[in-house]
C-alpha cells in the first residue's frame, strides 16, 4: 500500500512565477492537508480539503490556493512567488485517528 | 505567536541513556498531542499521542508525559538508539470530531543525536 506520495521532489522558480505541487493521499484517505516548513521551523499548517471543499485555511495569504480532486488527490498553487515561499511544503492525508505526512516537495525561490 | 514551543533546538545523548525532550504550550484548547520524528529527506513519522484526559501514554520505548496544569508536555526514550537521531516536533490540536480532520500545530523542533 502506497503511502502520501506528492510530486515534484525538489523545484526552482523565479520570483513572480507561479508553481503547483501535487499531492496523492495514502488509499482510503479522503482528507488531505497542506503545510508548509521554512528552515529551521516547525510546518505550519496551509490548509485542509475534504469532498472537494477547502475546510479549513491557516494564516496564509490568497496567493496559496487549492484544489481536491474526486480521487482524493490535491494540488497547491502559489502565486506570485516571494522569496520567502522558499520551504518545505508537506502533503498529509488523514484517518480518524492521525495524519501521515508525505516526503514533501523542496521549492527554491530565486 | 508561538503557541508550541520546543526551547531546546538540539539535544546529545548517550546510546542506552534516557532522551528527554521537552515542549511547552500556551493555548488551552489544545487537548491532542503528538510527538513526530522526522528523518532528512522524508516527511515526519507519527510516534506517539496523548489525550488530554490522560497524564502518561507508552509505546515500547517512548513514553509521553502530559502536566495540563502546567501546559508542558515530554517525550521519553529509553533506551536511546542510534537510529533515534532525528529532529522531533511536537505537534497539538483540538479535538473537536476525529482527529484526521483537525490541523496540527507544531514546535520548531529538537534534534536529538544519539552518541554511540
Amino acid at each position: 500500500d502506497a503511502g502520501v506520495t506528492q510530486s515534484p521532489t525538489h523545484l526552482i522558480k523565479t520570483r513572480g512565477q507561479q508553481v503547483t505541487l501535487r499531492c496523492s493521499p495514502k488509499s482510503g484517505h479522503d482528507t488531505v492537508s497542506w503545510y508548509q516548513q521554512a528552515l529551521g521551523q516547525g510546518p505550519q499548517f496551509i490548509f485542509q480539503y475534504y469532498e472537494e471543499e477547502e475546510r479549513q485555511r491557516g494564516n496564509f495569504p490568497d496567493r496559496f490556493s487549492g484544489h481536491q480532486f474526486p480521487n482524493y488527490s490535491s494540488e497547491l498553487n502559489v502565486n506570485a512567488l516571494l522569496l520567502g515561499d522558499s520551504a518545505l511544503y508537506l502533503c498529509a492525508s488523514s484517518s480518524p485517528d492521525t495524519q501521515y505526512f508525505g516526503p514533501g516537495t523542496r521549492l527554491t525561490v530565486l | 505567536d508561538q503557541q508550541v514551543k520546543q526551547n531546546s533546538p538540539s539535544l546529545s545523548v548517550q546510546e542506552g541513556r534516557i532522551s528527554i525532550l521537552n515542549c511547552d504550550y500556551t493555548n488551552s484548547m489544545f487537548d491532542y498531542f503528538l510527538w513526530y520524528k522526522k528523518y532528512p529527506a522524508e516527511g515526519p513519522t507519527f510516534l506517539i499521542s496523548i489525550s488530554s484526559i490522560k497524564d502518561k501514554n507508552e509505546d515500547g520505548r517512548f513514553t509521553v508525559f502530559l502536566n495540563k496544569s502546567a501546559k508542558h508536555l515530554s517525550l521519553h526514550i529509553v533506551p536511546s538508539q542510534p537510529g533515534d537521531s532525528a529532529v522531533y516536533f511536537c505537534a497539538a490540536s483540538t479535538l473537536i470530531s476525529n482527529f484526521g480532520n483537525e490541523k496540527l500545530t507544531f514546535g520548531t523542533g529538537t534534534r536529538l543525536t544519539i552518541i554511540p
